[in-house]
């Protein structure tokens, strides 16, 4: 998972909370995106930006933000969970350049009650 | 809008050769991905198809039919480790939606010894 780092790796939320998931990479790459993956369902696109000042939504992004101020960062932030939310989600990046490899994060392990 | 479809499980032997198989119906097309990924883990790029034909690498191939909707991934000389989920994903052909993927649901492979 070489340069993506996303945080934190687990959380516990109670429902109605908000709480923010960091994704940071140092690898330079214009394209980062947010996925969630549940059981038998594959990933799914929540949000993505194209480079830094551009955000867009993917196939679920309700109940999600993104930002991207800096080409490092891109944050996700759930504006007030739900169990719904329960999920694992991973942090992507792409060198648009110069290939077609897509970087995954770790990961982060979401449980909201 | 994209559909994508593999098998949910399929179980083979120490030293076998399984084919897992990904079919689609898209939109458009432009690139297939196979990824591996172990439980608990983020999934790990192994291959990509643009165009029709046969790519390999080691142990693993994957062949392109984009006539047909089509891909597979061959696993030859089975090994323990290779026990993980293998997700197929289909890349949008719109450039300006920044390497969007859309992943099938993921094929449980299970190495027995």
């Amino acid at each position: 998972n070489a340069g993506v780092t996303q945080t934190p790796k687990f959380q516990v939320l109670k429902t109605g909370q908000s709480m923010t998931l960091q994704c940071a990479q140092d690898m330079n790459h214009e394209y980062m995106s947010w996925y969630r993956q549940d059981p038998g369902m594959g990933l799914r696109l929540i949000h993505y930006s194209v480079g830094a000042g551009i955000t867009d939504q993917g196939e679920v992004p309700n109940g999600y933000n993104v930002s991207r101020s800096t080409t490092e960062d891109f944050p996700l932030r759930l504006l007030s969970a739900a169990p719904s939310q329960t999920s694992v989600y991973f942090c992507a990046t792409m060198d648009t350049r110069s290939g077609n490899t897509i970087y995954f994060g770790e990961g982060s392990w979401l449980t909201v009650v | 809008g994209q559909n994508i479809d593999q098998p949910t499980e399929m179980t083979a032997t120490e030293g076998a050769i399984v084919q897992i198989n990904c079919t689609y119906q898209t939109s458009g097309f432009n690139g297939l991905f196979w990824y591996q990924q172990h439980a608990g883990e983020a999934p790990t790029f192994l291959s990509y198809n643009v165009l029709d034909g046969l790519e390999e690498k080691g142990r693993f191939s994957s062949f392109l039919s984009r006539s047909k909707g089509y891909s597979y991934l061959l696993l030859k000389e089975l090994q323990m480790k290779d026990s993980a989920s293998y997700l197929c994903a289909v890349r949008d052909p719109i450039k300006a939606a920044g390497n969007k993927l859309t992943f099938g649901g993921g094929t449980r492979v299970l190495v027995k010894p």
